[in-house]
C-alpha cells in the first residue's frame, strides 16, 4: 500500500536532547513537508522540499534541521535550540506540480508525538 | 488577525443531525480551498476541495464557498458517530501551493 510512514510514534527527549523523526513515502511525490501541529493553532511548516538536494524553510525553521538526500526520505532533526519542542509532527507530501489542474492535494503520515521531559 | 479563522468547539450534535462547520479568511487572493477531516492522534485527510466560489457536493458532504463574504462552509447530511473528527479548513492562493491552516473545528456526533 502506498503511503507516509513517520516514526516514532511516541517520543520522549530530555532538554538539551536532539531527536530525529523519520519520515518515508512511497507515493513517488516530488514534495515533501513538516509540520508542527500544537493545540489551538492550525498546522505551521517547518521546512519544506520541492525535489532531492534541496528543501526550504517555512514559518517556523528555527531549532530544526533537515535532509533530502533521497527521493523517499525526509527526515527531521528537533535540535537542542528549540526552545518549546513538545509538539504533534506531521509530515506529508505531494505530486509535483505539472499541466492541468492540481489541487495541492497533501497526504499526511499519522503522526510522531515529542514530549521533552 | 490570523488569516484563516475557524471556531475551535467543541460542536457536539445528535446523529442524523445537519452539521455546519465554518471558516472565514482574510486574504482575498485565497482561489483554493479545502476541507481535511482529521481523527484523533491521526494525520489529517482530504475531505474535500473548492475552486473560487460555489457548492461542491460529495455524497454526504457539500462544501460552500463566498468568496464576497470570505467564508466557508462544509455541510454534512446524515451525520454519524464516525464523522466525529476535527475538522480543517486550509486555504491557498492560484501561485503559491504553501496552504494556509485554520486551528480546525472538533465536532463530536452523539449516538
Amino acid at each position: 500500500d502506498g503511503g507516509i510512514t513517520q516514526s516514532p510514534k511516541y517520543l520522549f527527549r530530555k532538554e538539551g536532547q536532539n531527536v530525529t523523526l523519520s519520515c518515508e513515502q512511497n507515493l513517488n511525490h516530488d514534495a515533501m513537508y513538516w509540520y508542527r501541529q500544537d493545540p489551538g493553532q492550525g498546522l505551521r511548516l517547518i521546512y519544506y522540499s520541492q525535489i532531492v538536494n534541496d528543501f526550504q524553510k517555512g514559518d517556523i525553521a528555527e531549532g530544526y534541521s533537515v535532509s533530502r538526500e533521497k527521493k523517499e526520505s525526509f527526515p527531521l532533526t528537533v535540535t537542542s535550540a528549540q526552545k518549546n519542542p513538545t509538539a504533534f509532527y506531521l509530515c506529508a507530501s505531494s505530486s509535483r506540480l505539472a499541466g492541468g489542474v492540481n489541487t495541492g492535494e497533501l497526504f499526511f503520515g499519522e503522526g510522531s508525538r515529542l514530549t521533552v521531559l | 488577525q490570523k488569516e484563516v479563522e475557524q471556531d475551535p468547539g467543541p460542536l457536539s450534535v445528535p446523529e442524523g443531525a445537519i452539521v455546519s462547520l465554518n471558516c472565514t479568511y482574510s486574504n482575498s487572493a485565497f482561489q483554493y480551498f479545502m476541507w481535511y477531516r482529521q481523527y484523533s492522534r491521526k494525520g489529517p485527510e482530504l475531505l474535500m476541495y473548492t475552486y473560487s466560489s460555489g457548492n461542491k457536493e460529495d455524497g454526504r458532504f457539500t462544501a460552500q464557498v463566498d468568496k464576497s463574504s470570505k467564508y466557508i462552509s462544509l455541510f454534512i447530511r446524515d451525520s454519524q458517530p464516525s464523522d466525529s473528527a476535527t475538522y480543517l479548513c486550509a486555504d491557498r492562493v492560484e501561485s503559491n501551493y504553501q496552504l494556509i491552516w485554520g486551528a480546525g473545528t472538533k465536532l463530536i456526533i452523539k449516538p
